[in-house]
């Protein structure tokens, strides 16, 4: 059965960092493309980061470039999204996703919500 | 970027209606169009790719048309599991989402 699980969300304070990690299992998680997808509350989905299966390739939506970092360890089967100098509006639920050669997202994990807040 | 725009934002059934939902494209996505379904509290779930084709385990009640810039997600015979928030994604061009369609109970 393919999983998902992210962890590492919370509260943080405007300018702080956080480091969200998604844990996969069910699957040859080196032969996959993933991607970041995010929500804020109440609003819809917005994609984040994306990064190919080996990792030499990666994208950023303009709203986190600069400031957010995608990356993986293949050995730990593990995707990771390091956000920096965080605001308000990155407050949001936070989706790893498997994606199917580049194209549609076709697994989704539970979620990780992120709260930036003073 | 591509710009996604899904009509109505809100769509009042009943259970057995048949229902329509609309998704037009900025431009063109060469049918590079999947369609999800969210309830609250829940990562989405995709339910059709390449703008027609069912995704496994998706009842065939659910049905994806259209192409170039326009596309709609048709539900058959609505049913009570079907209550929810529907989003369209282009995937021609990075990545990019409708702003969604909540199905409410009529």
């Amino acid at each position: 059965e393919v999983q998902l699980v992210e962890s590492g969300g919370g509260l943080v304070q405007p300018g702080g960092s956080l480091r969200l990690s998604c844990v996969v299992s069910g699957f040859t998680f080196s032969s996959y493309e993933m991607n970041w997808v995010r929500q804020a509350p109440g609003k819809g989905l917005e994609w984040v980061s994306y990064i190919s299966s080996g990792g030499n390739t990666i994208y950023y939506a303009g709203s986190v470039k600069g400031r957010f970092t995608i990356s993986r360890d293949n050995a730990k089967n593990s995707l990771y999204l390091q956000m920096n100098s965080l605001r308000a509006e990155d407050t949001a639920v936070y989706y790893c996703a498997r994606t199917h050669s580049s194209l549609y997202f076709e697994y989704w994990g539970q979620g990780s919500l992120v709260i930036v807040s003073s | 970027d591509i710009q996604m725009t899904q009509s109505p934002s809100t769509l009042s059934a009943s259970v057995g209606d048949r229902v329509t939902i609309t998704c037009r494209a900025s431009q063109s996505t060469n049918s590079r169009l999947a369609w999800y379904q969210q309830k609250p509290g829940k990562a989405p779930k995709l339910l059709i790719y390449k703008a027609s084709s069912l995704e496994s385990g998706v009842p065939s009640r659910f049905s994806g048309s259209g192409s170039g810039t326009e596309f709609t997600l048709t539900i058959s015979s609505l049913q009570p599991d079907d209550f929810a928030t529907y989003y369209c994604q282009q995937y021609y061009s990075y990545w990019t989402f409708g702003q969604g369609t909540k199905v409410e109970i009529k």
